[in-house]
């Protein structure tokens, strides 16, 4: 069956402008989360949805950020204003927890430059 | 506060070695851990997940053992081969939430 997909796989904007990153996970994933990975450095937590509530909105690292699930299924993870600071890989993972077997499976990621 | 390390950092061996990855964190209050590989440019292939309750999971060449009251975890990997050599990352969820913390990684490159 078809993995987790995320769109544009790279996406090139200006200071000030705002982007949108989109993720399809795996049908049936009630679980859905996006990371962050900057240069040279590991994974950054941002967000947690199950269903379309985000009880977990932790990560995101300003209020630049924010994102929305519907459905239950798609995803969007939105930036205003974007900043230098913001380029990095956005990826994001989908799963279906039970009982303590949260496997996340990953979308290839949206490569983000801000110039 | 959650914390993960990896060691090491990044690993050369020849082809045939059978290797050790480590990872240990600072919060045994975990409900699982799991291992994942990352390839350059691509995203993390999830490879073998432990629950708490386990001690070590299993698949194919690859063995993970974990023991939570010491706050560690090993990857193994017997009779390695080039197409083993990627990054390896642990991750394991910060106690009372859904936020996973990730190590930064053993970059393993496997010389045929």
């Amino acid at each position: 069956g078809a993995g987790v997909s995320q769109s544009p796989s790279n996406k090139v904007t200006e200071k000030g402008k705002d982007v949108e990153l989109r993720c399809d996970p795996i049908s049936g994933h009630t679980a859905l989360y996006w990371y962050r990975q900057s240069l040279g450095q590991g994974l950054e937590f941002l967000i947690y949805f199950q269903g379309n509530s985000a009880p977990d909105k932790s990560g995101l690292p300003s209020d630049r950020f924010s994102a929305e699930r519907t459905g239950g299924s798609v995803s969007t993870l939105t930036i205003q204003r974007t900043q230098q600071e913001d380029s990095a890989v956005y990826l994001c993972a989908s799963s279906f927890p039970s009982g303590g077997a949260d496997t996340q499976y990953f979308g290839p990621g949206t490569r983000l430059t801000v110039l | 506060k959650q914390e993960v390390t990896q060691i090491p950092a990044a690993l050369s061996v020849p082809e045939g070695e059978n290797l050790v990855l480590n990872c240990s964190f600072t919060d045994s209050a975990i409900y699982n851990l799991q291992w994942f590989r990352q390839d350059p440019g691509k995203g993390l292939t999830s490879l073998l997940l432990i629950q708490s309750s386990q001690r070590e999971q299993t698949s194919g060449r690859l063995n993970a053992s974990l023991d939570k009251s010491s706050g560690r975890s090993t990857l193994y990997i017997a009779a390695s081969q080039p197409g083993d050599s990627a990054t390896y990352l642990c991750a394991v969820p910060s106690s009372g939430t859904y936020k996973y913390i990730f190590g930064t990684g053993t970059r393993l490159k496997v010389l045929a």
